[in-house]
């Protein structure tokens, strides 16, 4: 049962503009969400948190939105640049639980 | 400041076999924390152990095992490998554990595949 889901495996988008990642959960005990990026061949980084208190949490270029009643949250990155080009996961907890992760969405930035 | 590292990097074994992967942390990080990443499945949590004890679970059989020793480094084990074992163990190191705003700092993976 995935708790956590993200339903676009790839998404491509011409730099400068918006990228917006989106992933819905099911579990509404859910209150903590991250956003991790991944490279080919190395480990994901964080990139950017949101606390179920909060609807919008902004970090330079990537500002993340929670929308707790569709149990929904996206990753908007403005402008985007090729760097961006990276798997991206979102993931959530609740209490001091295991991270539940997406299945990650491939993110291109066309040139 | 070092990061996570993780031995192997690659991994080719035949079914039935067992395979012990190494992952030492970052230094003064307590907390390391296991998982499979696989294509269309992300990451699926192993395990957590943190000051030499495991903290957390997930669902996987047995034959998944883990340890961590004194200096915080962890070893996970998988015995009597299966086809469907293939895919790329990633361990992340934090601080300390308890909360999931401890960010976690992920290795490069260890790359296994089951022949």
């Amino acid at each position: 049962d995935q708790q956590v889901k993200q339903n676009s495996p790839s998404l491509s988008v011409q730099e400068g503009r918006i990228s917006i990642l989106n992933c819905d959960y099911t579990n509404s005990m859910f209150d903590y969400f991250l956003w991790y990026k991944k490279y080919p061949a190395e480990g994901p980084t964080f990139l950017i948190s949101i606390s179920s208190i909060k609807d919008k949490n902004e970090d330079g270029r990537f500002t993340v939105f929670l929308n707790k009643s569709a149990k929904h949250l996206s990753l908007h990155i403005v402008p985007s640049q090729p760097g961006d080009s990276a798997v991206y996961f979102c993931a959530a907890s609740f209490g001091n639980e295991k991270l539940t992760f997406g299945t990650g969405t491939r993110l291109t930035i066309i040139p | 400041k070092a990061g996570v590292t993780q031995t192997p990097r690659y991994l080719i074994k035949t079914r039935g076999q067992q395979v012990t992967l190494s992952c030492s942390p970052i230094s003064g990080h307590r907390s390391v924390s296991w998982y499979q990443q696989t294509p269309g499945q992300g990451l699926q949590f192993l395990f957590e152990y943190f000051s030499e004890t495991q903290r957390n679970k997930g669902n996987f059989p047995g034959r998944f095992s883990g340890r961590q020793f004194s200096n915080s480094r962890s070893e996970m084990n998988v015995s009597t490998l299966e086809l469907g074992d293939s895919a790329l163990y990633l361990c992340a190191s934090s601080l300390s554990t308890g909360s999931p705003s401890n960010e976690q700092f992920f290795g490069p993976g260890t790359r296994l595949t089951v022949l």
